[in-house]
């Protein structure tokens, strides 16, 4: 599509639940990007990858964040046994190429967790 | 680390003045620099970049200026509308990698 597309635009999970939120890059874009947005606005980078293959894993916590982009298949971003720090906007970009190109947004998944 | 600052926070400005951001970055291998449009609740949207090798670049009442001596860059908001109001953010390209580091954002409020 013409548009990095993330579902669901909304999760509310209890603490301890799991979350998984999904996100399709643009067509024809190799890389994928995963951003954290807390409530003071602050972009955290988690993870990026080209195609399938994790580029850049610097900014995931290691216990109990994970992702995934498989072929034919939406990215996912999963989170164990949340926690109530775990509430902010996960948003994802897509970008045609490295270097220095335009990295576009989705909509973002809201997650909550109660 | 990594990091990139941006002030002011906040910005009021009255329709129609001109309204300037400013970042400073750290990592002298950036060589990449978008600026962010948010609007509450929406996604970022990319409105300017500009790119190592260029020392300004504008598109219509916007323009971004670069120095890289002082690792610094400015959003230029000219003629400023109502429509503007949004929180804009800076981000540099990490030299390494591809992924992209913030400024905590300038909320900018233009007044009728």
């Amino acid at each position: 599509g013409e548009e990095v597309a993330q579902t669901p635009k909304h999760l509310v999970r209890g603490e301890g639940q799991k979350a998984k939120l999904y996100c399709a890059p643009i067509k024809g874009h190799s890389y994928v990007f995963w951003y954290q947005q807390v409530l003071k606005n602050e972009f955290k980078f988690l993870i990026s990858f080209q195609n399938e293959n994790v580029f850049d894993e610097t900014g995931m916590p290691k216990e109990r964040f994970s992702a995934k982009c498989l072929p034919n298949s939406p990215c996912s971003l999963e989170i164990q046994a949340t926690k109530l720090e775990d509430s902010a906007v996960y948003f994802c970009a897509s970008s045609q190429e490295a270097g220095r190109q335009p990295q576009h947004f989705g909509d973002g998944t809201r997650l909550s967790i109660l | 680390g990594e990091n990139v600052e941006q002030h002011p926070s906040t910005l009021s400005v009255q329709e129609g003045d001109s309204a300037v951001i400013k970042c400073t970055y750290s990592d002298s291998a950036s060589n990449y620099f978008p600026w962010y449009k948010q609007e509450l609740g929406k996604r970022p949207q990319l409105i300017i970049d500009i790119r190592s090798n260029v020392g300004e670049k504008k598109d219509q009442r916007i323009a971004v200026t670069l120095n890289k001596t002082a690792k610094h860059f400015s959003l230029h908001i000219t003629e400023t509308q109502p429509e503007d109001s949004a929180v804009y953010f800076c981000a540099s390209r990490s030299g390494g990698y591809n992924k992209l580091i913030f400024g905590a954002g300038t909320r900018l409020a233009v007044h009728p």
